[in-house]
């Protein structure tokens, strides 16, 4: 089992849907968890860092992370079309080298 | 602001060629990574570089060396390229090693 599980989908959603985007770990050890958005045939691009447990906000966007239950979400409000990509969680332990990311996310917001 | 920058963006290759894939950061990071991306397969890392000097391998080592060439370059080596290496290969840097990497826009190799 992978330790950081994510459906890959695909997942198709008007443009101004809510779209809620989840992950699941199994490694107590995580601390530190992001999201990416990648676009078709380019590198991945950070779109949210945190830290543990709570929420943060960044415009459109909010992560979510409840270690209690191991759970890593992403909202995007007011959908839009330029949304459309493929969005990956990382998660990574203190002193750690290296990221661990789920397989992605593709996410079509239809106008 | 380049940030990672990647050369080549595509390439052919006939099995049995050798080929080096080059990545530079203009971020000042110390730690830098390679992955390769297949369907399915999501970020698989390669190879990383924790610091100047130091190399370890990831989670699919096999048939690719490296080298951290000095701070700002790692380079990823296939010495005898294998059809089952065709893939989009992905170099990444960071400052730190929890914190957010920066990702190039990839490599396209294909091998024939």
């Amino acid at each position: 089992q992978k330790e950081v599980e994510q459906d890959p989908g695909p997942l198709s959603v008007p443009e101004g849907a809510i779209v809620s985007l989840n992950c699941t770990y199994s490694n107590s050890a995580f601390q530190y968890f992001m999201w990416y958005r990648q676009y078709s045939r380019k590198g991945p691009e950070l779109l949210m860092y945190t830290y543990s447990s709570g929420n943060k906000e960044d415009g459109r966007f909010t992560a979510q992370v409840d270690k209690s239950s191991k759970y890593i979400s992403l909202f995007i409000r007011d959908s839009q079309p330029s949304d459309s990509a493929t969005y990956l969680c990382a998660a990574s332990g203190a002193g750690s080298y290296q990221l661990t990311f789920g397989k992605g996310t593709k996410l079509s917001v239809i106008p | 602001n380049a940030g990672v920058t990647q050369t080549p963006k595509f390439q052919v290759l006939k099995t049995g060629q050798s080929m080096t894939l080059q990545c530079a950061q203009d971020m000042n990071h110390n730690s830098m990574y390679w992955y390769r991306q297949d369907p399915g397969m999501g970020l698989r890392l390669i190879y990383y570089s924790a610091s100047e000097g130091t190399t370890d391998k990831g989670e699919v080592p096999n048939g690719y060396n490296v080298s951290r060439l000095n701070k700002r370059e790692f380079s990823l080596r296939l010495e005898s390229a294998a059809p089952s290496q065709t893939s989009v290969y992905f170099c990444a840097s960071t400052n730190q090693g929890n914190q957010p990497q920066h990702f190039g826009d990839g490599t396209r190799l294909s091998i024939l």
